[in-house]
This record gives C-alpha cells, structure tokens and sequence, in this order.
C-alpha cells in the first residue's frame, strides 16, 4: 500500500475556528489531492497539487485553501469552518495525474 | 461535461451470487479506475483500466472506451465485498467519481 497518512483523524471544530488538515507522503508521488465525501454525492475534488507550490482549484474549492511547500506535505486549510464543511475528507497521491490514484485513511471532521 | 454515472445504486446479494455493476462515462474521460470503499471507509484501487479486461481473483474489470462504459464483475461474492464501488473517469489530470453501487452481501 502506498504510504499515505492524514492528520488529525478525526476533529470537532465550532464555526468560524480555522481548520488545517495535513497529508503526508512517502512516496515521492508528484499529484496530491483533496477531497470530501458527503452522503448522495461521491467524492468531490476541492483542490490538487501538481508539484511543490503548484496547485489548482477543483469542483468545491469554495472556503478551502491549500499549500505545498515540500514535496511529501499537501495542507488543506477552512480560513474559518462553517457547518457545511462537516464531511469526510480524503487525501490521494499519483505519479502522472492520469494514473492510478491511491487514497489516505480519511479525516472526519465535524464543524458545530 | 463530464459526467461518470453508475448503476445499479443499490445491490443486495446472498454470499456466493454473481453480480455486475455499470459506469456510464462521457467524452473526455481518458481512463477508468474502479475503487472499493469498505464498511470501515477505507478507499481501494480495485482496477486502473482504460480499455480492455483485467481480472484480480474473483473480480474483473471491462471497458469499452468507444462505448463509453466499463463493467466490474464480482464472482462468489462474500461478506467481505460489502461497501460501496466507485468507478471514476480521469479527465486531464482530475479525477471525477460517480455516486457509487453500494453492495451488500450476506451470508
């Protein structure tokens, strides 16, 4: 299995707290992404890294920020968590961004 | 746009049946993958198939590209299948799900 981890596992926030959800990587895989999971919808793609300092906006970007700053670490963060950010967040990496896509534990967060 | 559809959404088998789960796909959709979610929601890359058959022990895998759809095929099912599927279509570098069959089987 590839080594991907999520931090934390699982959150409790209020609305308006700042949120930061961290991936890491040991695979040296050059496409990150995050996604979210809610019932009826699938996964959705908020935002994808395609290198150190590059990413790009996926199809719910709205109220979510992310960096790279090392090849290993993709951070996602809510500048200030609403109730409909509560979901199940997933981390993926691949080689080539047409590849197979291997996915991270998850990270339940849970906005109050 | 792109779209990535399943059917059925819903399946119930008794252990040991046969089953086969759909994904419909739109143009621009370059490769198909199929993904496994277990009752605990771990996500599994079952299949990377943009055309062509592939099988791994009792599942297998077809897409028809020019068609545009794919097949994934669950033989002897057992408990351990349940979960939801998740067929997915690459379109330049973003991955876009469809809805997912969820499966369950009992003994």
């Amino acid at each position: 299995d590839a080594g991907i981890t999520q931090s934390p596992r699982h959150k409790v926030t209020e609305t308006g707290t700042p949120v930061t959800l961290r991936c890491h990587q040991t695979e040296n895989h050059r496409y990150m992404y995050w996604y979210r999971q809610d019932p009826g919808h699938g996964l959705r793609l908020i935002h994808y890294s395609y290198g150190v300092k590059d990413t790009d906006k996926g199809e719910v970007s709205d109220g979510y920020s992310v960096s790279r700053s090392k090849t290993e670490d993709f951070l996602l963060t809510l500048e200030s968590a609403t109730s409909s950010q509560t979901s199940v967040y997933f981390c993926a990496i691949s080689w080539t961004g047409l590849d197979t896509q291997y996915f991270g534990p998850g990270t339940r967060l849970t906005v109050l | 746009g792109i779209q990535v559809e399943q059917s059925p959404p819903d399946l119930i088998l008794q252990e040991g049946a046969n089953s086969t789960l759909r994904c419909n796909f739109s143009d621009s959709v370059n490769n198909l993958q199929w993904f496994h979610q277990n009752p605990w929601g771990q996500l599994i890359n079952l299949f990377y198939i943009p055309s062509g058959t592939k099988q791994n022990g009792r599942l297998s895998a077809t897409t028809v590209a020019t068609e545009r759809y794919s097949l994934l095929y669950i033989s002897s099912s057992q408990t351990t299948d349940s979960g939801v599927y998740f067929c997915a279509g690459v379109s330049t570098d973003k991955l876009i799900f469809g809805t997912g069959t969820r499966l369950q089987v009992f003994p």
